[in-house]
C-alpha cells in the first residue's frame, strides 16, 4: 500500500496570507490527524477527522481549520498567517474508528512564513 | 486535558549501553501509550506501544513499562547501536477522547560508536 502523502512538501508564504495543506491517507484509513511540529514545542495536536467529522480539536486559534472529504483525504487551512506559524505540519492516518491504534505519518509540509 | 512530560531532553550513550527515557502523564483515564522514533529529516514511526491493561511489553531490544498508579511509563533500549540515534517521542491519549494524542517534547538520543 502507498503511504501517507502530503502536498506541497515545502511552502513559503508571507505574513497575513492564507495557506491550504493537503493530506492523502493510506487506502482504507478513515481517521486523519494533523500535528504542528516545532523545535521548541515538539508535536502538537491540531485536530482529528473521521468520516468527514471533526472528532477532536487541539488548543489552536480559530485561524487553523480543517476538513475531510468523502474519500478520506483531508485539508487544513491556516488564515492570516503569522511568523509563529512557521513549522512542519504532519498528518497521520489510522484505520480505526474506535480504540486508538497506530498512526502512520506523512512526510510533512514545511511551512515558512516571512 | 492530558499533559505528557518527557525526560531527559537529550541522552548520549556509548554503543552497547542501555538507554532509558521516562514519561509522566496527568490524565488517569489515558489508556494508550505509543512511542515514536523520528530520524533526522524523516517522519515519526511507531516503534512500540502499550495499553493500560498491560504492565510491560517487549520487542527485541526495545521494551516499554507502564505504572498506572504512578502515571508514568518508560522506554528501554538495550544494546544500543548507532542507528538507534534519533528523537524519541512518547505520547498518551486524552482520557476524554480516544482520538487525540498528546506528545512529550521528545528526547534526542545519540549513540556514540
Amino acid at each position: 500500500k502507498a503511504g501517507v502523502t502530503q502536498t506541497p512538501r515545502y511552502l513559503i508564504k508571507t505574513r497575513g496570507q492564507q495557506v491550504t495543506l493537503s493530506c492523502s491517507p493510506i487506502s482504507g484509513h478513515r481517521s486523519v490527524s494533523w500535528y504542528q511540529q516545532t523545535p521548541g514545542q515538539g508535536l502538537q495536536f491540531l485536530f482529528e477527522y473521521f468520516s468527514e467529522t471533526q472528532r477532536n480539536k487541539g488548543n489552536f486559534p480559530g485561524r487553523f481549520s480543517g476538513r475531510q472529504f468523502s474519500n478520506s483525504r483531508s485539508e487544513m487551512n491556516v488564515s492570516t498567517l503569522e511568523l509563529g506559524d512557521s513549522a512542519l505540519y504532519l498528518c497521520a492516518s489510522s484505520p480505526s474508528g474506535g480504540a486508538f491504534s497506530e498512526q502512520y505519518f506523512g512526510p510533512g509540509t514545511r511551512l515558512t512564513v516571512t | 486535558g492530558e499533559n505528557v512530560e518527557q525526560h531527559p531532553s537529550t541522552l548520549s550513550v556509548q554503543e552497547g549501553d542501555s538507554a532509558v527515557i521516562k514519561c509522566t502523564y496527568s490524565d488517569s483515564a489515558s489508556n494508550y501509550f505509543p512511542w515514536y522514533k523520528q530520524e533526522l529529516g524523516k517522519r515519526p514511526q511507531l516503534i512500540i506501544d502499550i495499553r493500560s491493561n498491560v504492565g510491560e511489553k517487549k520487542d527485541q531490544r526495545i521494551a516499554v513499562t507502564l505504572n498506572k498508579t504512578a502515571k508514568h511509563f518508560s522506554l528501554h533500549i538495550t544494546e544500543t547501536q548507532p542507528e538507534d540515534s534519533a528523537v524519541y517521542f512518547c505520547a498518551g491519549t486524552d482520557g476524554g477522547s480516544n482520538y487525540k494524542l498528546t506528545f512529550g517534547k521528545g528526547t534526542l538520543l545519540t549513540v556514540n560508536p
